[in-house]
């Protein structure tokens, strides 16, 4: 079974730039979310995607930063101007719903210059 | 927001070595979970517990929910040179409405010397 997809893996941008990272949860995963993890902490949540609906986003700076689920499946996190402070490990994680059992990408390392 | 606690923040130990970490919360938690995460990955799923007093074992890993729901700590038997990584605790609490995004601690980084 394929794991969580997340592209790109690495970007580096300048201050107030844009940028965005795609998400392809496990196939079957209704559940959907975004953390950030910035370096020497753990992961913080973004948002939380149930279908294409969200269930949570109250951490999500949303001045600056944006999430979509169209058709249920793929997510997309834009983040519009970025800060220097916005450079960090950005982690999708999907589940099938089921408590605890979440299952994380291999991240997309952002680095704001 | 809810804090987690974790120590330590690192671990320098022999091969063969026992090891020991813990997570504690100023609030109560539904579920615990523990993570191990190797650089440039995402983190790994090593043990959930549900229960209340709960002791659950994935091979030489052992971990306890606390009776009180505010800690847990995971045990690590007979390390290994593959056990090197960062260990990290999470909870999760019934916030509703079906939303059940985990808060982590900062992370245990173990290392290992042969």
């Amino acid at each position: 079974e394929a794991g969580v997809a997340q592209s790109p893996r690495y970007k580096i941008i300048e201050k107030r730039q844009s940028v965005a990272f795609w998400c392809n949860p496990i196939s079957g995963h209704a559940t959907l979310y975004w953390y950030q993890q910035i370096l020497g902490q753990g992961p913080k949540l973004l948002i939380q995607f149930q279908n294409n609906g969200v269930v949570d986003d109250s951490q999500l700076p949303k001045d600056r930063f944006s999430a979509e689920r169209l058709k249920g499946v793929d997510s997309t996190l834009k983040i519009q101007p970025a800060k220097l402070e916005d450079s960090a490990v950005y982690l999708c994680a999907s589940s099938t719903g089921i408590v605890g059992t979440q299952y994380f990408g291999p991240g997309t390392r952002l680095l704001v210059l | 927001g809810q804090q987690l606690n974790q120590s330590p923040q690192s671990m320098f130990i022999q091969e063969g070595e026992d090891v020991s970490m813990n997570c504690t919360s100023s609030s109560i938690f539904n579920t615990w979970l523990w993570y191990k995460q190797d650089p440039g990955e995402g983190p790994v799923l090593l043990i959930a517990l549900y229960k209340a007093g709960e002791l659950t074992s994935n091979g030489r890993l052992t971990a306890q929910f606390g009776i009180t729901r505010k800690d847990s700590f995971l045990n690590i038997s007979a390390s290994i040179p593959s056990d090197v990584g960062i260990y990290f605790c999470a909870g999760r609490s019934d916030s509703g409405g079906g939303a059940d995004g985990l808060t982590f601690g900062k992370g245990t980084h173990l290392i290992i010397q042969p």
